[in-house]
């Protein structure tokens, strides 16, 4: 089955940098990749989703890139905020069999 | 409109009990998921419904664990003579249709078996 790698798996930035998040993917089947933010004591929120026909996807501060042959999908957040700060995680899925990967705590100091 | 809710919101059960978990999905919605997350981990695949049908259970640990959607809204995830390792938040999601699509998840229900 489907097996997603994430890291790193924390991140500490400064306020107004940038942050990179990677995941790898082992079913080159999948076709779908969302990123979830999750906050203390909620479930996770899509932030951004990215389809296997597309190469890269942008929404305001938020960008996410697919390279379909290396299996490799990333989260860029410019200009980082406090309110960024939470857990990151990454998902492949070809039909709704959907797997993360271990997830990404993100700090952003101020 | 209202978001994935889930009941409830904590669960403290001993080992060998049996407990109920519900999720109640967004109106509309005919895909429903279950997912397991332990501390530090990502949500773990349990089962999918499109419908009243469990279209993929291939996620379940072992068969102490069953879920139903008798009507096609309301889920419900049942765990039988539970183990102190099923101890988790256990997380429900719904899709609009039944192709991979954004997931909108309920907040879990923290489950600890003594």
């Amino acid at each position: 089955g489907e097996n997603v790698e994430q890291h790193p798996s924390t991140l500490s930035v400064q306020e107004g940098d940038s942050a990179v998040i990677k995941c790898t993917y082992s079913d080159s089947a999948s076709n779908y990749f969302p990123w979830y933010k999750q906050e203390l004591g909620k479930g996770p929120q899509l932030i951004i989703d990215i389809r296997s026909n597309v190469g890269e996807k942008k929404d305001q501060r938020i960008a996410v890139t697919l390279n379909k042959t290396a299996k490799h999908f990333s989260l860029h957040i410019t200009e980082t905020q406090p309110e960024d700060s939470a857990v990151y995680f990454c998902a492949a899925s070809r039909n709704n069999d959907m797997r993360f990967g271990a997830g990404t705590r993100l700090t952003v100091k101020p | 409109g209202a978001g994935v809710s889930q009941t409830p919101s904590n669960k403290v059960t001993e080992k060998g009990k049996y407990v109920e978990l519900r999720c109640d999905p967004i109106s509309g919605h005919t895909a429903l998921y279950w997912y397991r997350q332990s501390l530090g981990q990502g949500p773990e695949f349990l089962i999918y419904f499109q419908g009243t049908g469990a279209a993929d259970d291939s996620g379940l640990p072992n068969d102490r664990f069953f879920a139903v959607r008798p009507e096609g809204s309301v889920s419900t995830l049942k765990i039988q003579r539970t183990e102190r390792g099923d101890s988790a938040v256990y997380l429900c999601a719904s899709s609009l249709g039944s192709g991979p699509d954004e997931q909108f998840f309920g907040p879990g229900t923290r489950l600890t078996v003594l």
